[in-house]
C-alpha cells in the first residue's frame, strides 16, 4: 500500500516571492509521483509527473519538482508566483504496474497575496 | 482534443434515493477510474474499469457500483443514498498501456448533493 503526505496544509506567500510545497510519500514498491491542481469549482489538472528518468521534472505555468528516492520526496516548487497560482495542489502516486489506482495526499492550499 | 466530460455537472437527491453518473473518456482511452472528494476525507479511490472490466477497487460499501461500456464511456451508481455520499464524484482517463507509464486525466467532476 501507499501513502502520502503533505506537511502544510495552507501556504500563504507574497506575489513574486518563491514557493516550496512539501510531498512524502511511503511505499514498499516502485511509484509514479504527480502534482495536480484544483482551482475551485473545478477538477483536477495535472501540473506535472514523475514517471522515470531525470529526478528533475518540469511542468506547465513554471512549476517544477525533485523526485528524491533516499528522502521518498517530491517537493513541488516555482521561483516567482502570481496571483493566478491560487489554488489547491495534491500530490499523488501511482504504483508502477497496470494499476491506476492514485493515492492522493491532503492537498496543500496555496494562497498568493498581493 | 476533446477533454474528460462528466454528467450532469451538479445534482440533488434525497437520503434512500439513487443516482448514476456518467463519464466520457478521452477519445482512445480505455481506462476510467473513479474517485470521490470529500472535504473530510479527501480523495478517494473508487474503481477503475478498462475493457468493461473492473480491475481495481477501493474500499467503500457495495452501495457504489460501477460499469464500462463497448465505447469506454462509463457510469457509476450509488443506492440508497446517505447524507455522507454528498461530494464531488471525479472521473479520471487513461490510455491504459500495459507499463502503467501514462497520465491520468480528469474530468470537472459531478458535484452530488445528497438531503
Amino acid at each position: 500500500a501507499q501513502s502520502v503526505t503533505q506537511l502544510d496544509s495552507q501556504v500563504p506567500v507574497f506575489e513574486e516571492a518563491p514557493v516550496e510545497l512539501r510531498c512524502n510519500y511511503s511505499s514498499s514498491v516502485s511509484v509514479y509521483l504527480f502534482w495536480y491542481v484544483q482551482y475551485p469549482n473545478q477538477g483536477l489538472q495535472l501540473l506535472l509527473k514523475y514517471l522515470s528518468g531525470s529526478t528533475l521534472v518540469k511542468g506547465i505555468n513554471g512549476f517544477e519538482a525533485e523526485f528524491n528516492k533516499s528522502q521518498t520526496s517530491f517537493h513541488l516548487r516555482k521561483p516567482s508566483v502570481h496571483i493566478s497560482d491560487t489554488a489547491e495542489y495534491f500530490c499523488a502516486v501511482r504504483p508502477g504496474g497496470s494499476a491506476r489506482q492514485l493515492t492522493f495526499g491532503s492537498g496543500t492550499q496555496l494562497t498568493v497575496l498581493p | 482534443k476533446a477533454g474528460v466530460t462528466q454528467t450532469p455537472r451538479y445534482l440533488i437527491k434525497t437520503r434512500g434515493q439513487q443516482v448514476t453518473l456518467s463519464c466520457s473518456p478521452i477519445s482512445g482511452h480505455r481506462s476510467v477510474s473513479w474517485y470521490q472528494q470529500t472535504p473530510g476525507q479527501g480523495l478517494q479511490f473508487l474503481f477503475e474499469y478498462f475493457s468493461e472490466t473492473q480491475r481495481n477497487k477501493g474500499n467503500f460499501p457495495g452501495r457504489f457500483s460501477g460499469r464500462q461500456f463497448s465505447n469506454s464511456r462509463s457510469e457509476m451508481n450509488v443506492s440508497t443514498l446517505e447524507l455522507g455520499d454528498s461530494a464531488l464524484y471525479l472521473c479520471a482517463s487513461s490510455l491504459g498501456l500495459a507499463g502503467g507509464e501514462e497520465t491520468q486525466y480528469f474530468g470537472p467532476g459531478t458535484r452530488l448533493l445528497v438531503l
